[in-house]
């Protein structure tokens, strides 16, 4: 069975302070690994895929990696609108189902003036 | 802009009402999630469809039906709702193996 991880549960930075989140993950074979950014109340907002190992991808404050085990998301320099709670999902290679993801808890990150 | 639209995005009903939530979209995907989202928790599938057809998750309860009449629509059925179905209902499209684009979600309360 798939398994995502992610940590830390919560993270609370000061604006400007850069940081990283993780997520780990446990999956027979990984077709695409997956970023959300989920506001309070709305539906998650897609950021990235991730393929392959040594993978990255940057938009703007954000940048994820990917290795055989887990992904990173770092972000640098953040600012208070890049509060939000991130969710990490993977989907698997074969199978029945059509595109599956499964979602890790995710990390809420608080950024502080 | 093309999007995932859902309605309502609260509905309140009784212990025991059916209700049904709607989704639509205008990316013309194939694909079609339905998801449930308590506080505090990652999104739970409870089926999707790849055009006409369906799949249900193992550990989705008898409750929980769904229909999707063509491309651009599909209806979360819950026949008899108990305290425990309040949540947020999300719904996601998305070409096959592709990302998911989700709907702002309906939030479901059971009173």
């Amino acid at each position: 069975e798939d398994q995502v991880t992610q940590s830390p549960e919560a993270l609370r930075l000061q604006e400007g302070e850069s940081s990283s989140l993780n997520c780990s993950y446990t999956v027979s074979g990984l077709r695409g690994l997956f970023w959300y950014r989920q506001d309070p109340g709305k539906g998650p907002e897609f950021l990235f895929t991730l393929y392959s190992a040594g993978e990255e991808k940057e938009k703007e404050r954000l940048k994820a990696t990917l290795t055989k085990k887990e992904s990173f998301l770092h972000i640098t320099a953040p600012k208070p609108e890049d509060s939000a709670t991130y969710l990490c999902a993977v989907q698997e290679v074969g199978g029945t189902s059509y595109g599956k993801l499964t979602f890790g808890q995710g990390t809420i990150l608080t950024v502080h003036p | 802009d093309a999007m995932v639209i859902q309605n309502p995005r609260y509905q309140v009903t009784q212990f025991g009402k059916p209700v049904t939530l709607s989704c639509s979209q205008t990316l013309n995907h194939n694909v079609m999630y339905w998801y449930q989202q308590k506080s505090s928790q990652a999104p739970k599938l409870l089926f999707h469809y790849y055009d006409k057809d369906f799949n249900n998750e193992a550990d989705t309860p008898d409750n929980f039906q769904s229909r999707r009449p063509n491309t651009s629509f599909c209806f979360l059925d819950i026949r008899s709702p108990g305290l425990g179905d309040a949540a947020m209902y999300l719904c996601a499209t998305s070409r096959l193996f592709n990302e998911q684009f989700f709907g702002p979600g309906t939030r479901l309360t059971v009173l």
